[in-house]
């Protein structure tokens, strides 16, 4: 079974960098099916997708965050990690890892449990 | 605003059927075929329970049950039961990237 794991700091300071990594088990990150993906929760608030990276290097982000968003992949540690610039309160959330099916489903198919991330002085 | 609109809340009785619609306000969703759903209890993480609008994943009981018409996609949930109380949310392609609606709080009565 498939399972993904998020890890990061709980707390950042404004204008500094969100940094977190989800570690993937049970199968491997090297899929050319798959995507690897980051999604958001504010508290009280509805999902966010940020962004999406393939194996092969390939990303995809959310226009409203592309400048400020980057994500990565480290194949030999079955690793994906996302880095968030230049953050503000706004940005405090449930950051969640996931891994986003292509073919034959397609969507988000299995979730990390989340890691609250409060972005305060 | 997101660019997926859907209703706050819905509420139904335990037996009774329900459904929660996703109308799609960005051209970017194009033919708005590739609408998944997922269901969130707080403090959960979400779970798939439908893809490619009316695609339902191993697993997820037949009670549950996509369509759309037009640029709105709906999710029917019959003979609905005390945990299928979560909030709700659809989300589409969008081109490059991925949109979720705002989501739909369902309360069992």
């Amino acid at each position: 079974q498939l399972q993904l794991q998020e890890s990061g700091p709980g707390l950042v300071k404004p204008s500094e960098t969100l940094s977190l990594t989800c570690t993937v088990s049970g199968g491997s990150i090297s899929s050319d099916d798959d995507w690897w993906t980051w999604i958001r929760q504010p508290p009280g608030k509805g999902l966010e997708w940020i962004g999406n990276i393939h194996y092969s290097g390939t990303t995809y982000y959310h226009p409203s965050l592309k400048s400020r968003v980057t994500i990565s992949v480290d194949r030999s540690k079955n690793q994906f990690s996302l880095k968030l610039n230049t953050v503000t309160a706004a940005d405090t959330a449930v950051y969640y890892c996931v891994r986003q099916g292509w073919s034959p489903l397609r969507g988000f198919l299995y979730w990390g449990q989340g890691t609250l991330v409060a972005v305060s002085s | 605003q997101s660019d997926l609109t859907q209703p706050r809340s819905v509420s139904g009785s335990p037996g009774q059927s329900v459904t929660i619609s996703c109308s799609a306000t960005t051209s970017d969703v194009g033919a708005f075929n590739y609408v998944s759903w997922y269901q969130h209890h707080p403090g959960q993480a979400p779970k798939f329970m439908i893809y490619d609008v009316t695609k339902r994943p191993s697993g997820v009981p037949d009670r549950f049950s996509g369509s759309k018409s037009g640029n709105t996609a709906s999710l029917t949930i019959s003979g609905l039961q005390a945990d299928d109380e979560a909030d709700y949310y659809c989300c589409s392609h969008a081109g490059s990237y991925w949109v979720f609606g705002g989501g739909t709080k369902l309360t069992v009565l």
